[in-house]
């Protein structure tokens, strides 16, 4: 394990506040990405970078926004228009390219009160 | 639009017996398959992918285009084999995976 770090662990806002879960990779890699984990649904793309100050909405983006403005670092801000917002939240990153495995970091539980 | 399913939700077997892990997708390329794993309090992880043909930890999975499956199986299960198994597809071109539902799989004694 090691090269993708999310901070913190667990996470909890009240209802209407907007909150900022922090990816952060040493891998050097290009490209980075947020998924909701939720029971039974698997694993749902938020938002994807594939380069820097660029990122493309993934299948649920509404009420999530982000920023690349570094490669090493991919902030996800849960904004207080997600109506379901509680969930385990993973960031993962990989290079672009045939040798393109995803690197998933420990995952954040955001927890609305 | 691309799509995987897992039919399976949650999967048990006893030990030694042989296990298969359905997958199902839909896409009307020549897509890449993934089977990514998550044990218990660790990280998800690569397990395989269909162009490697290698077997880990004695899993193997073979994409069958005619039936778009890429099913996940293993001949004998070991305990330790207990976990979450996600079965994702990506793209010819593009760097972005869909993932299926996931299936529990636990190994009892």
């Amino acid at each position: 394990d090691g090269g993708i770090t999310q901070s913190p662990k667990y996470l909890f806002r009240k209802e209407g506040q907007n909150v900022t879960l922090s990816c952060e990779q040493n891998l050097n890699h290009d490209a980075m990405y947020w998924y909701r984990q939720d029971p039974g649904q698997g694993l749902r793309l938020i938002y994807y970078s594939q380069i820097v100050n660029d990122f493309q909405k993934g299948d649920i983006a509404e009420g999530y926004s982000v920023s690349r403005e570094k490669k090493e670092s991919f902030p996800l801000t849960v904004t207080s228009a997600q109506k379901n917002p509680t969930a385990f939240y993973l960031c993962a990153s990989s290079s672009v390219g045939i040798a393109d495995t995803q690197y998933f970091g420990p995952g954040t539980r955001l927890t609305v009160l | 639009a691309q799509r995987v399913t897992q039919p399976e939700k949650l999967l048990s077997v006893f030990k030694g017996a042989p296990v298969e892990l359905k997958c199902n997708y839909s896409y009307s390329g020549s897509p890449e398959l993934f089977w990514y794993v998550q044990y218990s309090r660790q990280r998800l992880q690569l397990l395989l992918r269909h162009i490697s043909r290698e077997s880990i930890k004695g899993f193997t999975a073979d994409l069958n285009k005619g039936e778009t499956s890429f099913h996940l199986k293993k001949p004998f299960a070991q305990e330790e084999d207990s976990a979450m198994y996600y079965c994702a597809l990506r793209r010819t071109s593009g760097s972005r995976l869909t993932f299926g539902e996931g299936t529990q799989l636990t190994v009892n004694p």
